[in-house]
């Protein structure tokens, strides 16, 4: 059973164009991040939400817009795609605030923009 | 800021013998460390944590970490490397009152068979 599973693991779109990348975690976690990894491998939190609400939103175009219709769900919905939007994105879940327990990850989806 | 940081990009070691990984940190308050291992194409898998209680921490594959707060420190370690522990390693560092990650630079470590 994956833990935390994001859709798809491949994506090449040209620029301009809209996608989105799905994530759900069955591991019952409160929490749940997007970390963008770019080509220099270094990895960065965009977005954790808490029980469906925002509570991290760092330096990020407003292109990208975080959703979590449950806990169990955060998608993440890129308009008008950039080429240096190229990356690889990771989905993560943790218990959540106040306590400092790992987080797991999912598999990432390889954004390509051409 | 609070942060981590990995000195050393690449570390290279002969099979069967001792790996370090390094990892130095700055936090304010209480710092709550980790190490991930990314091997190729794959997500983050968790290896070990740092939260309180005993300054040797071991955790997955073998590896084991040592918490120096003299040094501010958490040195990523394993007796005997395997060919199969060549992989991108990170530390990372839970901000005081927050929850997320913040991670280090990486290390590709690489194996020598």
């Amino acid at each position: 059973d994956t833990a935390v599973s994001q859709t798809p693991k491949y994506l090449v779109t040209q620029m301009g164009n809209d996608k989105s990348i799905k994530c759900e975690q069955n591991l019952g976690h409160d929490t749940m991040y997007w970390y963008k990894q770019d080509s220099k491998k270094f990895l960065k939190i965009m977005f954790s939400y808490n029980n469906k609400e925002l509570i991290i939103n760092e330096t990020v175009p407003n292109r990208f817009s975080p959703k979590s219709p449950d806990k169990a769900h955060l998608n993440l919905h890129i308009n008008s795609l950039e080429l240096g939007d190229s990356a690889v994105y990771f989905c993560a879940s943790s218990l959540g605030r106040g306590r400092y327990t790992e987080a797991f990850f999912g598999q990432g989806t390889r954004l390509t923009v051409v | 800021a609070q942060s981590v940081a990995q000195p050393e990009d690449q570390v290279n070691v002969a099979e069967g013998n001792p790996l370090t990984v390094k990892c130095t940190y700055s936090v304010s308050g209480n710092p709550y460390l980790f190490w991930y291992v990314q091997y190729p194409n794959r997500g983050l898998q968790f290896l070990l944590k740092y939260i309180t209680g005993d300054n040797l921490v071991k955790g997955s594959y073998g590896f084991e970490a040592e918490f120096n707060k003299s040094q501010t420190s958490f040195h990523l370690k394993k007796p005997s490397a395997l060919v199969s522990d060549s992989a991108l390693y990170f530390c990372a560092v839970i901000k005081t009152g927050a929850n997320n990650l913040f991670f280090g630079t990486g290390t590709r470590l690489t194996v020598i068979p």
